[in-house]
């Protein structure tokens, strides 16, 4: 049983840029949560999603920032127009419904941008 | 809101035993968590406390006390791989979302 997977394990983009991670749940996982962790600073949540649905956004910057979690595929985080105070880690994170001990974390995505 | 808090930086020596606290403040409460992390890894969970009293794991037990917003995780006979973050985590009143502290990075020195 894979555990959470993420992709790309490190992402450069030029200022301006657009950036995709992507993220695959583990299976039996509907629910995706996606941190960011800046260096040396603690995980802070961006947003919480079930199939198709968005649960709760209140961690996304509002401009440039989008997720979604498609019936079929992937969980994806959208960076538009990447600056470089988007450097950082982004893990996601699955559960199954009603989950009692917290998630399971996929490997993150480090994000540069130059 | 959430609003948690732990030390940012402990150092402790190889065979002893650390206690790293977290106090936390929140508008709703449904089980406080401890996770791991390496630097450049992914979290990994250590514990889970929703009932106060202590929570013992092999080398790692987990203290809560939730009329005092109080938790504290204790690492006994440390080991050179025990140097990590440790993230303090509590999990809101709908049971999904967790809010993390923003950690306390333990070295162990010979």
């Amino acid at each position: 049983n894979a555990g959470v997977m993420q992709n790309p394990r490190h992402l450069v983009r030029r200022r301006g840029q657009e950036a995709r991670l992507r993220c695959s749940p583990m299976k039996g996982h509907s629910h995706v949560y996606w941190y960011r962790q800046l260096p040396e600073e603690g995980l802070k949540f961006m947003v919480y999603l079930q199939k198709e649905n968005i649960i709760d956004e209140s961690g996304m910057p509002k401009e440039r920032f989008s997720a979604e979690f498609p019936k079929e595929g992937p969980s994806i985080l959208r960076i538009q127009q990447v600056v470089r105070g988007d450097s950082a880690a982004y893990f996601c994170a699955s559960s199954p419904p009603d989950e009692v001990y917290g998630y399971t974390f996929g490997s993150g995505t480090r994000l540069t941008v130059v | 809101g959430q609003n948690i808090d732990q030390p940012t930086e402990m150092t402790a020596t190889e065979g002893a035993i650390v206690q790293i606290n977290c106090t936390y403040q929140t508008s709703g409460f449904n089980g406080l968590f401890w996770y791991q992390q390496h630097a450049g890894e992914a979290p990994t969970f250590l514990s889970y406390n929703v009932l106060d009293g202590l929570e013992e794991k092999g080398r790692f037990s987990s203290f809560l006390s939730r009329s005092k917003g109080y938790s504290y995780l204790l690492l006994k006979e440390l080991q050179m791989k025990d140097s990590a973050s440790y993230l303090c985590a509590v999990r809101d009143w709908a049971g999904n979302m967790l809010t993390f502290g923003g950690g306390t990075r333990l070295m162990v020195k010979p």
